[in-house]
């Protein structure tokens, strides 16, 4: 069965170091790969996503991942964090295999420090 | 304005007194899905829907009812709510059917607690 694995719970930076928010997928057939991103209080939002063609994905706030299906990783990464970015994020994976059921991360937690 | 609309947005009830939230969407999306979010665990998927009249069981589907009448609406009903179904609860759509595939699109969640 496909699963998600986010291998720390919490990131903490300071403002203007890189980010590195690290996802191990299980998938046995062409995954798509999402990251979410959720601020306090608030909703969920697309921050990018791969479904087979390029493997590093661009997302919005200078945030990108890269699909490594050898290592079966999405990792992802932003080179300089800001204030703004402090927030939980969510790794998900999807595949035809599991009926397009969508799996998600337990999340990670990035704390900004000034 | 699209949007995912979810009503209530809290709600505290009883053991055992059945309730609904309503989800509606504004985008003509053929894809709905509900999910709980409960802290260390991220989200989980209750049930989705690729199409009027589909449903289907996702992660945790036990203790949850849900429809799809028409296309803009997919309403989370629970007959008899536990204490252990105190959570928070979120409803999104997608544009196509294999909505895993597309960008989910969220409301802005539903705050439930079963005393």
């Amino acid at each position: 069965a496909q699963s998600v694995t986010q291998l720390d719970s919490h990131v903490s930076v300071s403002e203007g170091t890189p980010v590195l928010l690290r996802c191990n997928y299980s998938s046995s057939y062409s995954p798509s790969l999402f990251w979410y991103v959720q601020h306090p209080n608030k909703g969920l939002q697309l921050l990018l996503k791969y479904t087979s063609a390029a493997t590093l994905v661009k997302g919005i706030n200078g945030f990108e991942a890269e699909f490594k299906k050898s290592e079966t990783s999405f990792h992802l990464t932003k080179p300089s964090a800001h204030m703004s970015d402090a927030a939980e994020y969510f790794c998900v994976v999807s595949d035809q295999r599991s009926n397009y059921q969508l799996i998600w991360g337990a999340g990670t937690k990035l704390i900004i420090k000034p | 304005e699209a949007q995912v609309t979810q009503n209530p947005r809290y709600l505290i009830t009883v053991t055992g007194k059945k309730l609904t939230v309503t989800c509606s969407q504004n985008m003509n999306h053929e894809y709905m899905s509900w999910y709980r979010q409960d802290p260390g665990l991220g989200l989980r998927q209750i049930y989705y829907s690729m199409n009027v009249e589909v449903t289907d069981k996702g992660d945790v589907p036990e203790g949850y009812k849900v429809s799809r009448k028409e296309k803009r609406n997919f309403p989370l009903i629970l007959e008899s709510p536990s204490p252990n179904q105190t959570s928070l609860y979120f409803c999104a759509s997608s544009p196509s059917r294999q909505g895993s595939t597309d960008t989910q699109y969220f409301g802005p969640g539903t705050r439930l607690t079963v005393l």
